[in-house]
């Protein structure tokens, strides 16, 4: 079966810093990848996903993400956090055409807490 | 445009009592889903549905019923509401494969059952 993998549940940065957030999948076939961010009370928002070609993907509010497909991860960065982005991040696959009965479904992985430090 | 709109937004149930969660979506989507998340685990598929009339079972679908009479509409039922079943709920649509690689979502229902 497929599955996500978010390595770190929890990460501390400070104001300025860069970060970057983890995130590893256990399939065949290249998926369909998402990144999506949960500020506290709130639905999920849709930061940046990768369908095809170029591995590094830019999103929103300054994030980019690069797939690698030799290590089945796709990273999520920023090169410097605002303490806005202080939020829960998740990393979701959609196995695409190739999912069986899994097409079309979102595999989520547990999600990775940040903390911006002032 | 509202997207994806779920109602309640809060709700305590006592145990064993039942309730119905609504999602409604405009963006005339033939996929519907029903999430839960749990601290540390994500969000967890429920059931989902394909198509006006379809349902079909997720990842952890016991304890829950749905149902899809209109294709706008996703119903989500707790028959005899448990303490295991407190959790944050989030409905979500999407297009049919190959359109679907991208899923919109509500912002939630908390529900606590005690």
């Amino acid at each position: 079966a497929q599955s996500v993998t978010q390595p770190d549940i929890h990460i501390t940065v400070s104001e300025g810093a860069s970060l970057e957030l983890r995130c590893n999948y256990s399939y065949g076939a290249t998926p369909y990848l998402f990144w999506y961010v949960q500020s506290p009370g709130q639905g999920l928002q849709l930061l940046l996903k990768y369908f095809s070609g170029d591995t590094l993907v830019q999103g929103i509010k300054g994030f980019e993400a690069e797939f690698k497909r030799s290590q089945s991860s796709f990273n999520l960065r920023k090169p410097s956090v605002h303490w806005s982005d202080a939020a829960e991040y998740f990393c979701a696959v959609n196995p695409g055409q190739a999912g069986g009965t899994s097409y079309g479904k979102l595999t989520f992985g547990q999600g990775t807490i940040l903390t911006v430090h002032p | 445009n509202a997207g994806v709109t779920q109602t309640p937004k809060f709700r305590v149930l006592k145990t064993g009592q039942s309730m119905t969660l609504l999602c409604a979506q405009d963006m005339n989507h033939e996929y519907m889903y029903w999430y839960r998340q749990d601290p540390g685990m994500g969000l967890r598929l429920i059931h989902y549905s394909v198509g006006e009339g379809t349902t079909a079972k997720g990842e952890v679908p016991d304890g829950y019923n749905v149902s899809r009479l209109k294709k706008q509409n996703f119903l989500l039922g707790l028959e005899s509401a448990a303490p295991s079943q407190t959790s944050v709920y989030f409905c979500a649509s999407s297009y049919s494969p190959p359109r679907n690689t991208e899923a919109f979502f509500g912002q939630g229902t908390r529900l606590t059952v005690v």
